[in-house]
């Protein structure tokens, strides 16, 4: 299985501020991912984040808030821009897509308070 | 958005009985997958079902899935205290490239 770690594990941020999150996975794969879980519910996907390219979000999320990058085929960072006591939640990042495996594994989570 | 349900939503049972979890989804897959997620924590992988597939083992862990109903179920047998955690299902459609629609979860507690 792929390892997956995220930074930070936790932060409590000012309104109006961004955060950058970052996703480090300790092998290559294809396909990596942004989740958000808000207090309480299921995980809803940000966006897909592509090597080398432009990430593809879902409806309801927008490029301006959710800034995505994706330098290399182990990491990506998601930046929450402008947040406000809405964006609280934990952040996930996943990935999935190596020779061996399809399955999807996520990393530990982000948890984001924002005041 | 999401397509799957999971049934029941909250789960209560004492230890040693067996604990089942049901999902439903409304289109094709090309695969199903059960997370587990202990309070505020990261998703922890079970079991990988595929569309071809109509059941699987891991441990005390048996998932069964009925395509022709769109349904998967996720028994755990011989429940542990340390069982207790949200469950999961995601769904990997056909045409997604590997990307994952959650059911709503069922919170499930083992009484010791």
């Amino acid at each position: 299985s792929a390892v997956i770690s995220q930074k930070p594990s936790r932060d409590i941020c000012q309104r109006g501020t961004s955060l950058t999150i970052q996703c480090q996975v300790d092998s290559q794969v294809t396909m990596m991912f942004w989740y958000r879980q808000q207090p309480g519910q299921s995980l809803t996907l940000i966006a897909t984040a592509n090597q080398g390219s432009e990430a593809t979000y879902e409806s309801g999320f927008v490029i301006d808030k959710f800034p995505i990058s994706r330098p290399n085929l182990t990491f990506s960072t998601l930046t929450v821009s402008n947040m406000s006591p809405e964006d609280s939640s934990i952040y996930l990042c996943s990935a999935s897509g190596t020779p061996t495996y399809n399955e999807q594994f996520f990393g530990p989570g982000t948890r984001l308070t924002v005041l | 958005s999401q397509q799957g349900e999971e049934d029941p939503q909250a789960l209560s049972i004492q230890e040693g009985e067996n604990a089942t979890m049901n999902c439903s989804y409304k289109t094709s897959i090309n695969n199903l997958q059960w997370y587990r997620q202990n309070s505020g924590r990261g998703l922890v992988h079970l079991i990988l079902i595929r569309s071809n597939e109509r059941e699987k083992h891991s441990g005390r862990l048996r998932v069964t899935l009925d395509t022709s109903k769109k349904s998967s179920s996720l028994l755990i047998t011989a429940s542990r205290a340390a069982d207790t955690a949200s469950y999961f299902c995601a769904t990997d459609h056909n045409n997604a490239g590997n990307m994952l629609t959650f059911g709503g979860g069922t919170r499930l507690m083992v009484k010791p």
